[in-house]
């Protein structure tokens, strides 16, 4: 399977608290996208991060590629009860074939 | 801006019945998405259209399922006969133009049409 595979599937912690999640992949990207989505929004985009880039920031989101170990990880820092989600990475491969992961599922209890 | 517009937003069908869903992409973007996403599940991708061609639908399983663009704007997607599995959020999504290379533009997701086959 292309798809990348999120790890912990589930994630609790209190409010304030930094959240980390990470994806691993097993063929080289062109870049690696996460998601977000609970059931107020749907599925929405967070951040995407190219294949020769290493980090990325955007607000409390902060995003890491190391395509050596091929995985990537999105961290949430000062999370907040309105974080709860699943979390998915999407791994976009030079043939333009997007896979999703499974998904970590978080929870923000305040 | 004008979201992905997905109808029906639920259905509830008998298997071996048909159903079909609907998508109007955000306006100017060429690039349409069917997904199926089963509960605890990520998104998979069925097919991918580039305005009205098909740019990749390996994972769509064609003795049932059928999706169309016929004009690159609206599209729809077709289950006859519909089984049991098929019970799962269809999703949409549209991104802009792919550009002489692989997709590096995110795409917007429509709301989901629930599909429960009884």
């Amino acid at each position: 399977s292309q798809q990348g595979e999120e790890d912990p599937q589930a994630l609790s912690i209190q409010e304030g608290e930094n959240a980390t999640m990470n994806c691993s992949y097993k063929t080289s990207i062109n870049n690696l996208q996460w998601y977000r989505q609970n059931s107020g929004r749907g599925l929405v985009h967070l951040i995407l991060i190219r294949s020769n880039e290493r980090e990325k920031h955007s607000g409390r989101l902060r995003v890491t590629l190391d395509t050596s170990k091929k995985s990537s990880s999105l961290l949430i820092t000062a999370s907040r009860a309105a974080d709860t989600a699943s979390y998915f990475c999407a791994t976009v491969y030079n043939n333009n074939d997007m896979r999703f992961g499974a998904g970590t599922r978080l929870t923000v209890k305040p | 801006e004008a979201g992905v517009a997905q109808s029906p937003r639920y259905k509830i069908i008998e298997k071996r019945q048909s159903v079909a869903f609907w998508c109007n992409p955000i306006s100017g973007h060429a690039t349409l998405y069917w997904y199926q996403q089963i509960l605890g599940q990520g998104p998979k991708l069925l097919i991918q259209f580039q305005n009205n061609g098909v740019v990749d639908d390996s994972q769509l399983p064609k003795d049932r399922f059928s999706a169309e663009r016929l004009k690159g704007v609206d599209s729809t997607l077709k289950i006859q006969p519909a089984k049991l599995e098929d019970s799962a959020v269809y999703l949409c999504a549209s991104s802009l133009a792919w550009q002489g290379g692989a997709s590096s533009y995110e795409q917007y997701f429509g709301p989901g049409t629930r599909l429960t086959v009884t």
